[in-house]
């Protein structure tokens, strides 16, 4: 089937760190994105991973572990800015290639 | 302009009309989506063109009726809507690979009366 998790609601304080967690049952998989979404704004493209391991952008790192259908998204010295919607999407060749998407994860950061 | 462009951004449309929404990619990108994109819902996938071909129609019902002219542009065009139609509607594109991640468009919020 094609069933992706992660967390409706988070919060978390200027400064820390949070891990949002995304878990996945999808055939075909060839990889798994992270997109951030600003209110009334379009998802924008963060990360992506096919490999297992941990991939580092700045204050952002993603990590994917393909035997247990998991990937997290790792957001560090949290700023006000990055409260946001956070969406996982994994890539499928079930047909063509298309990309499925969780109901993403809110995001609040608090001064 | 760069990027992924969508009009209207805002559309109020009642359930007897017949709307267009227009979305244009300035990338080079070959494959071209439409997504919905409802509260608490995630992310559906309606409509996939690669090459101006369409590959993938997930279930839509046909008053929605999608068209792809060139690989630049896409259209969605709709009629006889119902409120539940209400949502917002991205336009995205990609080189069409496995690995190229979603250009966004900024979305078309669109009210079904």
């Amino acid at each position: 089937g094609q069933n992706i998790d992660q967390p409706t609601e988070m919060t978390a304080t200027e400064g820390a760190i949070v891990q949002i967690n995304c878990t996945y049952q999808t055939s075909g998989f060839n990889g798994l994105f992270w997109y951030q979404q600003h209110a009334g704004e379009a998802p924008t493209f963060l990360s992506y991973n096919v490999l297992d391991g941990l991939e580092e952008k700045g204050r952002f790192s993603s990590f994917l572990s393909r035997s247990k259908g998991y990937s997290y998204l790792l957001l560090k010295e949290l700023q006000m800015k990055d409260s946001a919607s956070y969406l996982c999407a994994d890539s499928t060749t079930s047909g063509t290639y298309k990309y499925i998407f969780g109901t993403g994860t809110r995001l609040k950061v608090l001064a | 302009e760069t990027g992924v462009t969508q009009t209207p951004r805002h559309l109020v449309m009642g359930m007897t009309n017949k709307k267009s929404l227009k979305c244009e990619q300035h990338l080079g990108h070959n494959a071209m989506y439409w997504y919905k994109q409802s509260a608490k819902k995630p992310l559906e996938l309606m409509f996939v063109y690669s090459l101006e071909e369409r590959v993938e129609n997930n279930s839509v019902p046909s008053r929605f009726s999608p068209e792809c002219p060139n690989s630049s542009h896409l259209f969605l065009h709709l009629h006889t809507l119902q409120p539940e139609d209400s949502a917002l509607y991205l336009c995205a594109s990609s080189r069409g690979r496995y690995n190229s991640p979603l250009h966004f468009g900024n979305g078309t919020r669109l009210t079904v009366t």
